[in-house]
């Protein structure tokens, strides 16, 4: 069973698209990490959110921890090429492990 | 930054024989490591946890005898796939968190794994 929901699964935009990734779960985490993935790497972090209704912002991403710290989102502005990748949300649990989201597939067409 | 190093980066290997693959951290130390499994176009499933000097603690639904994990020192992980088959073909990928860095998990580049 996955804890943590990603929408959507797949999501193909034209450059300078702007988007929206949503990471549902049905638990709470003590924080919630926001990974990117390119084929054949490990995961590189992008963020860690820690506080309900936290907000950050890294350039054109912006990240959002709920209120009840059980979903966030990912924000990207004018998407580039670059931003091609999977990207994966994962909460943080009490004994230091990590619960991966199902995932988001982004293509960015230029 | 913290940086882990992950070997092989790929092996093929026959049905029936055994891979080991060694996961590092190159400038910090890690009591705790973690091993996931990665399928095509799927996302990490945590496979276990590797605890420095004592036994590693398994996800439900992963064989133990099958995913062997040896953490003998602060800086090196070990897993063994023992007696491999094709199922066990997929991308294998370490992590260690740098306590220093304040929630700073690293992540090994994974290793391909291909059973023949």
């Amino acid at each position: 069973t996955q804890l943590l929901k990603q929408s959507p699964q797949f999501l193909s935009i034209q450059e300078g698209e702007n988007l929206t990734v949503y990471c549902n779960s049905s638990s709470v985490f003590s924080s919630l990490q926001w990974y990117r993935q390119e084929p054949g790497e490990g995961p590189v972090l992008l963020v860690t959110v820690v506080t309900g209704g936290e907000v950050k912002k890294l350039k054109r991403l912006t990240f959002q921890f709920g209120d009840a710290r059980k979903d966030s989102s990912l924000h990207i502005t004018a998407a580039q090429p670059g931003d091609t990748g999977l990207y994966l949300c994962a909460g943080v649990g009490s004994a230091r492990q990590l619960t991966f989201g199902s995932g988001t597939q982004l293509t960015v067409l230029p | 930054g913290a940086v882990v190093s992950q070997h092989p980066s790929w092996v093929i290997c026959k049905s029936g024989t055994s891979v080991k693959i060694e996961c590092r951290s190159l400038d910090f130390q890690a009591t705790t490591m973690f091993w996931y499994r990665q399928f095509p176009k799927q996302s990490l499933m945590l496979m276990a946890t590797s605890n420095e000097g004592s036994k590693a603690t398994y996800e439900q639904g992963v064989e133990k005898d099958k995913f062997l994990i040896n953490h003998a020192s602060l800086t090196l992980s070990t897993l063994t796939v023992t007696s491999a088959h094709p199922e066990d073909s997929s991308f294998y990928i370490c992590s260690a968190e740098d306590r220093g860095s304040n929630y700073g998990y690293t992540f090994g580049s994974g290793t391909r794994l291909t059973v023949v």
